[in-house]
């Protein structure tokens, strides 16, 4: 199993341009989250989904989309990249609780995104 | 509202010296899991460990140990004879058991100097 995937590892984009994270897992886990990790922080839930079809909004959406069509794939949408969205983008992937409630997020390499 | 708070931004430590992460979260749900995560320098995130509130027994794991106490809400990380490789970000993070709540602490940056 390969677990949570990202593509790609790096990116660097001028200010306007737009481009797609892609994040995968193997593990059948219906839910899967975006986090964005600035220099020294915490992590910042950007959007999640609880599964295929289906997304929502975290702490810190704005400037971001997201996609979940296929239950395996979550992608994250920057339509017009700013250098403020300059961070390292974390992908995690985790089940759903018997009962509700989420289990073990397991994380992504991470893709680490400039914005010039 | 759930909270997860990690009140040691940055702790150093010389090799061979025990150390205690602190971890104390907030939730008012009865059901909730608990968690540590590793981030060495190299970035990526590892799961450590997995507690359920109904399981307050503590665990340990080679060098590593977690004291579960329910009483002050706390879930501490201690490694017994640190090692330089165990440098790194450590997050302490809590889950409920209804929807998507998921939280992280802030993060502890431990230092194991040589």
């Amino acid at each position: 199993n390969a677990g949570v995937t990202q593509t790609p590892k790096f990116r660097v984009l001028k200010t306007g341009q737009s481009m797609t994270l892609l994040c995968a897992q193997d593990m059948n886990h219906e839910y899967m989250y975006w986090y964005r990790q600035d220099p020294g922080m915490g992590l910042r839930l950007i959007h999640y989904s609880v599964g295929e079809g289906t997304t929502a909004k975290g702490e810190v959406p704005d400037g971001y989309n997201v996609s979940r069509l296929k239950k395996q794939n979550f992608l994250l949408g920057l339509e017009s990249a700013a250098p403020s969205q300059t961070s390292v983008y974390f992908c995690a992937s985790s089940r759903e609780l018997r009962g509700g409630g989420t289990d073990t997020q397991y994380f992504g390499p991470g893709t680490r995104l400039t914005v010039l | 509202a759930q909270k997860v708070t990690q009140a040691q931004t940055e702790i150093s430590v010389v090799e061979k010296e025990d150390v205690t992460l602190d971890c104390v979260y907030e939730t008012r749900d009865t059901t909730y899991y608990l968690f540590w995560y590793k981030q060495p320098p190299s970035g990526e995130l590892v799961f450590l460990i997995r507690r359920n509130s109904f399981d307050e027994q503590n665990e340990i794991s080679g060098r590593y140990s977690w004291n579960f106490q329910k009483s002050t809400s706390s879930f501490n990380f201690t490694i017994t004879a640190s090692q330089v490789v165990d440098s790194a970000v450590y997050f302490c993070a809590l889950s409920v058991s209804y929807g998507q709540n998921f939280v992280f602490g802030p993060g502890t940056r431990l230092s194991v100097l040589p």
